[in-house]
């Protein structure tokens, strides 16, 4: 059962454009959602954490949305650059700060 | 220096070997994950601790254990690594929900088993 759905899976943009990557979970129980870049073969880089009472976050050029009653969350990133290739990931946190993952959605920005 | 530190980083050995990945923190957590990664499947939680004298079962424990020695070190064992465990292992750390605050993740152990 995929309880977090990444779309698209794979996203591949020139330089400059704005972009939007969704996620979606089948539960709306969460304590908070967060979204995360890894680079290949790396560690989970934070970008952004949405508590369940809040809507969004911002930072830089990267804004986050959270509606909990469709069980939505939306990546926004403005401009976007070569070093935003990466895969990025939207867990939703449960009681205990666990983790649940999708499968991400890799992007990649072309010069 | 890292604030989640994994080892080692990379890893290969044979089936029917016991294993051990070792994890350090200094967030000062009392929160402790252990998640593998695999392609296509995402992250799962293998095990997780709350405090040094707590240890549950994540998603997928079957053919693992762990140890926490310590707030700061939380230790996952392979007792007889079979080749399906071959994956990306990754040890995070976290303050109490509703802290606002992140997991803190590893670089993550590559392990291979032959």
């Amino acid at each position: 059962k995929q309880e977090v759905t990444q779309i698209p899976a794979a996203l591949s943009v020139p330089e400059g454009e704005n972009l939007v990557l969704n996620c979606s979970f089948t539960d709306s129980a969460i304590y908070n959602l967060q979204w995360f870049r890894q680079d290949p073969g790396k560690g989970l880089t934070s970008l952004l954490l949405i508590q369940s009472s809040q809507r969004e976050q911002t930072s830089g050029r990267l804004n986050a949305s959270l509606d909990k009653s469709s069980g939505r969350s939306t990546l926004y990133i403005a401009a976007s650059q070569p070093g935003d290739s990466a895969t990025y990931l939207c867990p939703r946190a449960t009681s205990g700060s666990r983790l649940t993952f999708g499968e991400g959605t890799q992007l990649t920005v072309n010069p | 220096d890292a604030d989640v530190t994994q080892t080692p980083r990379n890893r290969i050995t044979k089936t029917g070997k016991r294993i051990m990945l070792e994890c350090s923190q200094t967030k000062g957590h009392d929160r402790m994950y252990w998640y593998r990664q695999d392609p296509g499947l995402g992250l799962r939680l293998i095990y997780y601790s709350f405090d040094v004298k707590d240890i549950n079962k994540g998603e997928i424990s079957d053919g693992y254990s762990v140890s926490r020695q310590a707030q700061a070190k939380f230790s996952l064992s392979l007792e007889s690594a079979i080749p399906n465990q071959t994956a990306l292992y990754f040890c995070a750390t976290s303050a109490p929900t509703g802290s606002g605050e992140p997991q803190h993740f590893g670089d993550g152990t590559r392990l291979s088993i032959l």
